[in-house]
């Protein structure tokens, strides 16, 4: 069985500060992860993925996350925020196997205020 | 590639019609899945195909709820008898398959709909 913690549903940065993002998941297999992106009234953009490469993962628009496995983490930061970042943010896990459903677990995400 | 997309955009219906939505996938995405996205949640997975087989469905997926995927193209969701429980946003998303450095999901705008 897998699943997302998001820790944080509202997260608060000035602009020109330090985005961070957390995410926990659980995976009885090796996971593929991603984080996810969502203005109002949009679909989701994928931000990043994680599959089983680096574990240091760069993404669009400056945001980075790094897999921890000891840590069963997939944190996404951005060394300095624009407002342009606010929006919701899903952190997303699932198995990697060839034949598996492939459908991705999300948390319930986190919204990113950014003020001026 | 003009990415995923989803017909209608939003609907409101009233309790006990019927409703249908589509989604057309990015063309070479052998794989097609449906989520829900309630306020507030992350999306929650309800069905995917792999070419025209639907492989597999959740829970939340009652009855009222079926999907085609025709000829291995787009694909339809259709709800009978509708709930108001059953006001979201469905989305649609399209992959190559699980297991490769590709998969990742890519997600259609949204079919937001209201169920008055």
């Amino acid at each position: 069985a897998q699943s997302v913690t998001q820790l944080g549903s509202h997260v608060s940065v000035s602009e020109g500060a330090l985005v961070l993002l957390r995410c926990n998941y659980s995976s009885s297999v090796p996971p593929y992860l991603f984080w996810y992106v969502q203005y109002p009234n949009q679909g989701l953009q994928l931000l990043l993925k994680y599959t089983s490469a680096a574990t240091l993962v760069k993404g669009i628009n400056g945001f980075e996350a790094e897999f921890k496995k000891s840590e069963t983490s997939f944190h996404l930061t951005k060394p300095s925020a624009h407002m342009s970042d606010a929006a919701e943010y899903f952190c997303a896990v699932t198995g990697d196997a060839i034949g598996s459903q492939g459908n991705l677990i999300f948390g319930k995400g986190t919204k990113l205020s950014v003020k001026p | 590639d003009t990415g995923v997309s989803q017909n209608p955009r939003h609907k409101i219906t009233k309790r006990g019609q019927n409703v249908t939505f589509r989604c057309d996938p990015i063309s070479e995405h052998n794989r097609l899945y449906w989520y829900r996205q309630t306020l507030g949640q992350g999306p929650e997975f309800l069905t995917y195909f792999q070419n025209e087989a639907q492989l597999e469905k959740s829970r939340l997926l009652s009855d009222r709820f079926s999907a085609e995927r025709p000829k291995g193209s787009f694909s339809t969701l259709e709800i009978q008898r509708t709930e108001q429980g059953d006001s979201a946003m469905y989305l649609c998303a399209s992959s190559l398959r699980p297991g490769t450095d590709a998969y990742e999901q890519y997600f259609g705008p949204g079919t937001r709909l209201t169920v008055t």
